[in-house]
């Protein structure tokens, strides 16, 4: 079973420039989240989707957007790049969208886009 | 203040040992514990998961959560060169009813095992 797949895996932009990064979730999974990694402020959530509908969105500014495509496929989009914004890119999915009881709730991580901004 | 504190070390250890990360949290909402492992160039893996307070072992890796003390621990016990990577404590905010993609990490504890 292929996991979560996210290109492209490593890319380097200039300041000003936006930037596009995509994620294939497993087969069957309908919820993708998104998050940057930095090693000053670790993992922060940026958004995350369910059928195609944004269901939660964490403290960024509005340069950072997302959708996902009727086949769960998920895209993020980071315009005017600024040198802040060089991380790791990291994408999960999971088959549901809620917490429910005491299950595990488990988050497949896929291996990031590397973002290097000049 | 963040809401989940994680020292991130680094923290060498040699093969063998037993080795005790630890994370604090401010959000006594949280209810599911989760710890992560992330080896370098990759994406983290879910390695330990806990549901409230209590205590859970998997093989070498025991996992404990005091929700009166707002802490989280995890053990591995006789430690190997293939578990050094960072280590990730992860919490998730609401309950029954909300969503699960969204996290709150620590920012990780990066450990080495050395032979």
């Amino acid at each position: 079973k292929a996991g979560v797949t996210q290109t492209p895996r490593y890319l380097i932009k200039t300041r000003g420039q936006q930037v596009t990064l995509s994620c294939s979730p497993i087969s069957g999974h309908r919820s993708v989240s998104w998050y940057q990694q930095t090693p000053g402020q670790g993992l922060q959530f940026l958004f995350e989707y369910f059928s195609e509908t944004q269901r939660n969105k964490g403290n960024f500014p509005g340069r950072f957007s997302g959708r996902q495509f009727s086949n769960s496929r998920s895209e993020m989009n980071v315009s005017t790049l600024e040198l802040g914004d060089s991380a790791l890119y990291l994408c999960a999915s999971s088959p549901r969208d809620r917490v429910e009881g005491s299950g595990a709730n488990v988050l497949t991580f896929g291996a990031g886009s590397r973002l290097t901004v000049l | 203040q963040k809401e989940v504190e994680q020292d991130p070390g680094p923290l060498s250890v040699p093969e063998g040992a037993i080795v005790s990360l630890n994370c604090t949290y401010s959000n006594s909402a949280f209810q599911y514990f989760m710890w992560y492992r992330q080896y370098s160039r990759k994406g983290p893996e879910l390695l330990m998961y806990t549901y409230s307070s209590g205590n859970k072992e998997d093989g070498r890796f025991t996992a404990q959560v005091d929700k009166s003390s707002k802490y989280i621990s995890l053990f591995i016990r006789d430690s190997q060169p293939s578990d050094s990577a960072t280590y990730l404590c992860a919490m998730s905010a609401n309950g029954r009813g909300s969503t699960l993609g969204r996290l709150y990490f620590g920012r990780g504890t990066q450990l080495t095992v050395w032979p």
